[in-house]
């Protein structure tokens, strides 16, 4: 009954390789984030979107971008994969309140060798 | 930089002890939320809190929110095998993003 689902949930890539994973919600949330998580630095904010077609930088954009065609479905491109972005990327999406708290996904554990 | 500090970054202890784990800032937030992660998941709101000096229980676990909303503190009573995992506070200001600590990653030991 996941309202937010991730995909694909491992992915082992080569350097300089695009990669793409989704996000995709079914609770028709206005915001959609793109976090990754790595050892020291907590949680860190990649791409966030306000609404379809509408997406902006967080704080470690560089070597990322993103789409939103679609309400439930948020792409995160990596445009050519290094060493550096091996890490977990979780997405979260938010009714618009941020008092309500972000609901996560799972995660997708990304490799780049 | 990180305005969110969180101590201890590590904390391992007993099975029936108690705990209090703190999250904090230079800044003000309007509301200040808390999240338990367990591994290969996502982390998981446990609470919000808006007001300064407020408290909220959830069990055994107590949230308070400082006076001066810029710290918060997670206390647990009796811990069990079952609170293991990374607790995470978030604050937001206004309805901005929200900015995530680097989490306290507590072990209760049965």
């Amino acid at each position: 009954d996941a309202g937010i689902t991730q995909s694909p949930r491992h992915k082992v890539t080569e350097t300089g390789t695009p990669v793409t994973l989704r996000c995709h919600q079914t609770e028709n949330h206005r915001y959609m984030y793109w976090y990754r998580q790595d050892p020291g630095h907590g949680l860190r904010l990649i791409h966030y979107s306000y609404g379809v077609k509408d997406t902006d930088k967080g704080e470690v954009s560089d070597g990322y971008s993103v789409s939103r065609s679609k309400t439930e479905d948020f792409l995160l491109t990596l445009e050519s994969a290094t060493s550096s972005q091996t890490s977990v990327y979780f997405c979260a999406i938010n009714p618009g309140t941020t008092n309500y708290g972000y609901t996560f996904g799972s995660g997708t554990r990304l490799t780049v060798v | 930089t990180q305005l969110l500090e969180q101590s201890p970054q590590f904390l391992s202890i007993q099975e029936g002890e108690n705990l209090t784990v703190y999250c904090n800032s230079s800044s003000v937030f309007s509301s200040l939320q808390w999240y338990r992660q367990e591994p290969g998941e996502g982390p998981v709101l446990l609470v919000t809190v808006v007001t300064g000096g407020e408290v909220k229980k959830l069990k055994r676990l107590t949230f308070q929110f400082g006076d001066a909303r810029k710290d918060s503190s997670l206390h647990i009573t009796a811990a069990q095998p079952g609170d293991t995992g990374l607790y995470l506070c978030a604050g937001a200001r206004g309805n901005e993003k929200l900015t995530f600590g680097t989490g306290t990653r507590l072990t209760i030991i049965p």
